[in-house]
């Protein structure tokens, strides 16, 4: 069981706007950034958005990410066909030591 | 550019040892103040952050696994290892070794899949 929770899936068209939602606690979101990934089936996951909201060079600005307590979203504008792919918050939780959390996973399916 | 690269068997025995090294190349496994970390993802499931390594060795791991879990680094091989004891058909996994939560400097290894079966 994930200690984040994200809804299985998602499903948009082309050009429209799509969210994940990433929902920790106090002792992970709503004590430390998030970071999210997206992976492309066979291939490792890839850093998508870091420290909440910033996006590594290379990453389309469509991307974009947010949080407010202990709730994180990522959002996608203008959904494009190469954006079908499964989606993942991550956050370190201070909790038992430390250690770091990942949320379920977001199939997400362009329609 | 840091590169990351997963070894070791793809085939374990149940009740064995997992034993995976991860090397880096392209830049020292010292440099930086970065934590090496070990994550895993069953067939069509989630990832599961296994644990990390700081230079000096100091470790942190993931609770549900700590029990089992020893993770080492070897700075003058610039590479860190895995080592999951008393390993289950619940371990077989694509095993993948990571620099993560750096900022933008993220990286992944490709993944190496072991499989727990006799």
């Amino acid at each position: 069981q994930s200690v984040l929770t994200q809804p299985p899936s998602a499903s948009g068209t082309p050009g429209q706007r799509v969210t994940i939602s990433c929902s920790g606690g106090s002792s992970s979101i709503g004590s430390n950034t998030v970071n999210w990934y997206q992976q492309l089936p066979g291939t490792a996951p890839k850093l998508l958005i870091y420290s909440n909201n910033e996006r590594p060079s290379g990453v389309p600005d469509r991307f974009s990410g947010s949080k407010s307590g202990t709730s994180a979203s990522l959002a996608i504008s203008g959904l494009q066909s190469e954006d079908e792919a499964d989606y993942y918050c991550a956050a370190w939780d201070v909790s038992l030591n430390g250690y770091v959390v990942f949320g379920g996973g977001t199939k997400l399916t362009v329609l | 550019q840091v590169q990351l690269q997963e070894s070791g068997p793809g085939l374990v025995k149940p009740s064995q040892t997992l034993s995976l090294t991860c090397i880096v190349s392209g830049g020292s496994i010292t440099s930086g103040s970065y934590y090496w970390s070990w994550i895993r993802q069953p067939a069509g499931k989630g990832l599961e952050w296994i644990g990390r390594v700081y230079a000096s060795g100091s470790t942190n791991y993931n609770p549900s696994l700590k029990s089992r879990v020893t993770i080492s680094v070897d700075t003058s091989k610039n590479q860190f290892s895995l080592k999951l004891s008393s390993v289950t058909a619940a371990d077989t996994a694509v095993y993948y070794c990571a620099r993560i939560f750096v900022g933008p400097r993220d990286c992944w290894g490709q993944g190496t899949l072991v499989t727990v079966s006799s």
